[in-house]
């Protein structure tokens, strides 16, 4: 069974520009989540989806956004970049509802110039 | 709000040593605690998990048991290798908030 699939892996924006990153979950995985992981934050939660809807979301401005697919793909969005938005983006699926485990993708490592 | 607070790292050991890596948390639900590992360039693999009061999860040699009395979730593994240095996460969710709250993390390193 295939893991959680994230594309790209990594990525060079400029500051301004925007970006999106993709992630497959799982078959069969309805909820998908992202997290940030910076050496200076750690891992901090951006949002949750469970078919198609958001059902929570971190403490992120609004130039973080994302969405979820009928197929339960899902992508995230950053707009006008900052250099601060440099870090590792991590997808993570789960099968049912909350309690159960999530499982990561390898992530997309952005870098912002 | 619910947070994981980890012991500093780097923690440095040699091959058969045995490893402690403290963990407690603050929760206002019951939450569920979970230990996940993280190589070199990749994401992060759940080494093991518990989801109620008194549960052991085990994993590879690894241990830890929730301890509700003393909010803790202390991951423990007998005669570690080299194979184990990684970064290792200890994490929380709680029913209802579809989220993770993870620790900053604790680099371990395994001298041969």
């Amino acid at each position: 069974k295939a893991g959680v699939t994230q594309t790209p892996r990594y990525l060079i924006k400029t500051r301004g520009q925007q970006v999106t990153l993709s992630c497959s979950p799982i078959s069969g995985h309805r909820s998908v989540s992202w997290y940030q992981q910076t050496p200076g934050q750690g891992l901090q939660f951006l949002f949750e989806y469970f078919s198609e809807t958001q059902r929570n979301k971190g403490n992120f401005p609004g130039r973080f956004s994302g969405r979820q697919f009928s197929n339960s793909r899902s992508e995230m969005n950053v707009s006008t970049l900052e250099l601060g938005d440099s870090a590792l983006y991590l997808c993570a699926s789960r099968q049912g509802d909350s309690g159960n485990t999530i499982y990561f993708g390898e992530g997309s490592w952005l870098t912002v110039v | 709000g619910d947070s994981v607070t980890q012991m500093e790292g780097p923690v440095t050991l040699s091959e058969e040593a045995f490893l402690t890596i403290n963990c407690t948390y603050t929760a206002t639900g019951y939450p569920s605690l979970f230990w996940y590992v993280q190589y070199p360039g990749e994401g992060l693999q759940l080494l093991l998990k518990a989801t109620k009061a008194d549960d052991k999860g085990s994993n590879k040699g690894f241990e830890a048991t929730y301890r509700k009395e003393t909010t803790s979730f202390h991951l423990e593994k007998g005669s570690v290798q080299v194979s184990d240095s990684a970064v290792y996460f200890c994490a929380l969710t709680t029913s209802g908030t579809y989220k993770y709250i993870f620790g900053t993390g604790t680099r371990l390193k395994v001298l041969a």
